[in-house]
């Protein structure tokens, strides 16, 4: 299995709180991703990360931030957490070239917000 | 864009039973195609890949093969087992974008339980 953490792994907070996740990886891998999962939805791209400092937007990037000082770690924000952001976050690493177009996938982290 | 349809579950099967799970997609490019398996309580994990055309991927005992014409990744195994409840994903790799790798857009997920 890939070297991936995530932490928390279940976390309960309130609307309007500032929620960060952490994304830590072991396989220095170049690319990293936050999806989060909802039912019916399959997974969805809120952002992604190209290296050291360098970060996109996916699909679904409002009311997220993210941070990459380091290789191994991808932290992700809710700066003022609303219930819609009540999911399932899960982290991916990848390095194309290396191991294919593959994507692995961390633990997940269980997010309530009330 | 891109986009990933997948048969509704729940599918609920007996064991030994054959079983197909219909994925298709819409791609502008070349994608790559993926099947990701999530059991309870775990994150996802590769079942099988195919990258070109007519190839055939195939993992535990499931198959899927690459049907440009058709556009489908269909996943199909010849006898589940209980182990197999799980949830899967069909997904396709945008190559697109460089700057996000491989970029993966992911069908809603399909939910089988094997009954024994």
């Amino acid at each position: 299995d890939a070297g991936i953490t995530q932490s928390p792994r279940h976390k309960v907070t309130e609307t309007g709180t500032p929620v960060t996740l952490r994304c830590h990886q072991t396989e220095n891998h170049r690319y990293m991703y936050w999806y989060r999962q909802d039912p019916g939805h399959g997974l969805r791209l809120i952002h992604y990360s190209y290296g050291v400092k360098d970060t996109d937007k996916g699909e679904v990037s409002d009311g997220y931030s993210v941070s990459r000082s380091k290789t191994e770690d991808f932290l992700l924000t809710l700066e003022s957490a609303t219930s819609s952001q009540t999911s399932v976050y899960f982290c991916a690493i990848s390095e194309p070239g290396l191991a294919g177009e593959t994507q692995y996938f961390g633990p997940g982290t269980r997010l309530l917000v009330l | 864009g891109n986009s990933v349809t997948q048969m509704e579950g729940p599918v609920t099967l007996s064991e030994e039973a054959f079983l197909t799970i219909n994925c298709t997609y819409t791609a502008t490019g070349y994608p790559s195609l993926f099947w990701y398996v999530q059991y309870p309580g775990e994150g996802l994990q590769l079942l099988l890949k195919a990258t070109k055309a007519d190839d055939k991927g195939s993992n535990k005992g499931f198959e899927a093969t690459y049907r440009k014409e058709t556009t489908s990744f269909h996943l199909e195994k010849g006898s589940v087992q209980v182990s197999d409840s799980a949830v899967y994903f069909c997904a396709l790799s945008d190559r697109g974008n460089n700057n996000a790798g491989n970029m993966l857009t992911f069908g809603g997920g399909t939910r089988l339980m094997v009954k024994p």
